[in-house]
Order: structure tokens, then C-alpha cells, then sequence
């Protein structure tokens, strides 16, 4: 069974600081990886994803790495802000047959960026 | 915008009754599925669908069952709620991964309590 694993569980950073989320997985049999963030209360904001054939993805201050072979990807972060405070989420896609998908998701990293 | 409405974000029940939560996506996908999400467990897959009139067992399925009549609308069903179900519901939906990027996305979550 796919196990996905994020360290790590809290971080706190000052405003500025460049950081680095870590999500691994067990199985390298994926279809895709997506990064979320989650606010307090509410529903899971799609970030990044990543297909299995793609190496990274990048949108604003944000970047997503892949390494299948080793069952890991990385969430970069760049100059960060209090704004991006919040809970961030891993999952990893895998094609149970055609046209059939599941989900599995690690258990997050809060991070805190401090004014 | 892409969109997956959950019809109530709150909701207060008693013990035994029965509980209906809606979810509907504007994006004509396939697959939906039921999270709940509860503190130091993770999200954990309650139903999924890839089809109408379709259905899965996930992970915790005990306690809940689904109904999708209609390919953009996948309920679920507390038969007779307890205390223990107490929790933020999630809903969610994606694209089959054959032809799409199979990209996921989430409702604002509805926040069940039973007393």
C-alpha cells in the first residue's frame, strides 16, 4: 500500500526566508503528485501538480520538484510571507485501472512564517 | 473557475439522525470522493465514484453510504449519526487520468457535529 510521509510536521520561519516542504512516498508506480494548501476550516486549495513524466513545475514563488526513482518531491518556497502561513499537503495520484483514480495523501507540514 | 460545492459548511445534528451532505462539481469528471479529516489522523477516504450509480469502499467506509444519480452530484449518507462522525467532510473530484491531467479538486468542506 502507498504510504506518503511530509516532514517536516511544523515549521516556523521569519518573513524572507526561503524554505523547503519534503514529501516522500513508498511506491513509485504514480500517475501524478499534487501539492495543497489547506487555511484553517476550510477545504484543500490545489497548488502544483506534477505528472509522473515531468521532473518540476513552478508558478509565482512556488516550485515542485519529482524524483520518482527515489520517492520524493519538494516544495520550494521562495522570499516567504505571512500570507502563506497555513497547512501544506502532498498526494499522490495512482491509476487503479482506466478511468479509475485514488488518492493518497500525507499528513501535512504547518508552517508559520512570523512578520 | 473550476468548482466542487458542498451545500452546507456547517451543520449541528443529533445522535441517530440521519444526515445527507451534498456535493456538486461543474467540471463534468468522473471521479468523486468523500474525505473526512479529522486532528492527528489525515484525511481518510470514506466513498469514492467513477461513474454514475457507481461506487467504492474506502478506507472507513463503516457508519456512511453514497448515492450518485447524476454524474456531477455524489452524496453522502450518515444513516443514523453518531457522536464518533463528528468531523470536517470533504469532498472532491477529478478527471480519469487516461486523457486529463487527473488533477483534483476540493470543496470548501462541511463541518459535522453530532451531539
Amino acid at each position: 500500500k502507498q504510504e506518503v510521509t511530509q516532514i517536516p510536521a511544523a515549521l516556523s520561519v521569519p518573513e524572507g526566508e526561503n524554505l523547503v516542504l519534503n514529501c516522500s512516498f513508498t511506491d513509485s508506480a504514480i500517475y501524478n503528485l499534487q501539492w495543497f494548501r489547506q487555511d484553517p476550516g476550510k477545504g484543500l486549495t490545489s497548488l502544483l501538480l506534477i505528472q509522473s513524466s515531468q521532473r518540476e513545475q513552478t508558478s509565482g514563488r512556488l516550485n515542485a520538484s519529482l524524483d520518482k526513482s527515489s520517492g520524493r518531491s519538494t516544495l520550494y518556497i521562495a522570499a516567504s510571507q505571512p500570507g502563506d502561513s497555513a497547512t501544506y499537503l502532498c498526494a499522490v495520484g495512482i491509476q487503479l485501472s482506466v478511468g479509475f483514480n485514488k488518492f493518497y495523501f500525507g499528513s501535512g507540514t504547518k508552517l508559520n512564517v512570523k512578520p | 473557475d473550476v468548482k466542487v460545492t458542498q451545500s452546507s459548511r456547517y451543520l449541528v445534528k443529533r445522535t441517530g439522525e440521519k444526515v445527507f451532505l451534498e456535493c456538486v462539481q461543474d467540471m463534468d469528471h468522473e471521479n468523486m470522493f468523500w474525505y473526512r479529516q479529522d486532528p492527528g489522523l489525515g484525511l481518510r477516504l470514506i466513498y469514492f465514484s467513477y461513474d454514475v450509480k457507481m461506487k467504492e469502499k474506502g478506507d472507513i467506509p463503516e457508519g456512511y453510504s453514497v448515492s450518485r444519480e447524476k454524474k456531477e452530484r455524489f452524496s453522502l449518507i450518515l444513516e443514523s449519526a453518531s457522536t464518533n462522525q463528528t468531523s470536517m467532510y470533504l469532498c472532491a473530484s477529478s478527471s480519469p487520468f487516461r486523457f486529463y491531467t487527473g488533477e483534483l479538486f476540493f470543496g470548501e468542506g462541511s463541518r459535522l457535529t453530532v451531539l
